[in-house]
């Protein structure tokens, strides 16, 4: 079955840097991989996603970007704020069946 | 709020019981999938449903199973409760379009402690 690995596990940044995070997959018939952001005691939310037939996606401070070829997608936010602390989640999924997650970065944006 | 309902929010249980979860998708949606997540722990992909079908399996214990209804809710059967299984079991749900996936939606989750 697939496997996604995520690091770092903990992310620590200055307010106003850029957070970066990293993910691998090793089914290639993966072809759809959201981003999820969890705070404590909440359910995860989408706040990013992206398909396999494109490489780049923005919505505001959020970015996804995706390597098919190195079966790996990363998730970059700019100008982070204290309120982009929580915990983020990769996954990869196969048409929208099963959907496998990474380990999770919590991340921690210093004011 | 998602809605995607689950209930209860939390339960408590012994060893060796059995217990039931229950989720509402949102409305119009037809994909329901179920989720456990430990403490400090990623999101286990346990199993999908499709318009009442089983579409996925993931890691999902053989002391599990899971249902789903012709009213689209779905619920989730934990039975022989081990201390291992005290988690946080979510439900998401989604359109589940033939011609790719979509968003899911999570619900609020229902905590389960076993004793």
């Amino acid at each position: 079955g697939e496997n996604v690995e995520q690091h770092p596990s903990t992310l620590s940044v200055q307010e106003g840097d850029s957070a970066v995070i990293k993910c691998t997959y090793s089914d290639s018939a993966s072809n759809y991989f959201p981003w999820y952001k969890q705070e404590l005691g909440k359910r995860p939310q989408l706040i990013i996603d992206i398909r396999s037939n494109v490489g780049e996606k923005k919505d505001q401070r959020i970015a996804v970007t995706l390597n098919k070829t190195a079966k790996h997608f990363s998730l970059h936010i700019t100008e982070t704020q204290p309120e982009d602390s929580a915990v983020y989640f990769c996954a990869a999924s196969i048409k929208g069946n099963q959907f496998y997650f990474g380990t999770g970065t919590s991340l921690t944006v210093i004011p | 709020d998602s809605g995607v309902t689950q209930t209860p929010k939390h339960l408590i249980t012994a060893t060796g019981q059995r217990v039931t979860l229950r989720c509402s998708p949102r409305s119009g949606d037809l994909s329901v999938y179920w989720y456990q997540q430990s403490l400090d722990q990623g999101l286990q992909f346990l199993i999908q449903y499709y318009n009442g079908e089983e579409r996925a399996k993931g890691n999902i214990l053989e002391r599990f199973s899971a249902q789903q209804f012709p009213d689209l809710h779905s619920e989730l059967n934990l039975s022989s409760l081990e201390l291992g299984d005290s988690a946080l079991y979510f439900c998401a749900s989604s359109v589940g379009e033939a011609g790719g996936p979509g968003e899911q939606y999570f619900g609020p989750g229902t905590r389960l402690t076993v004793t």
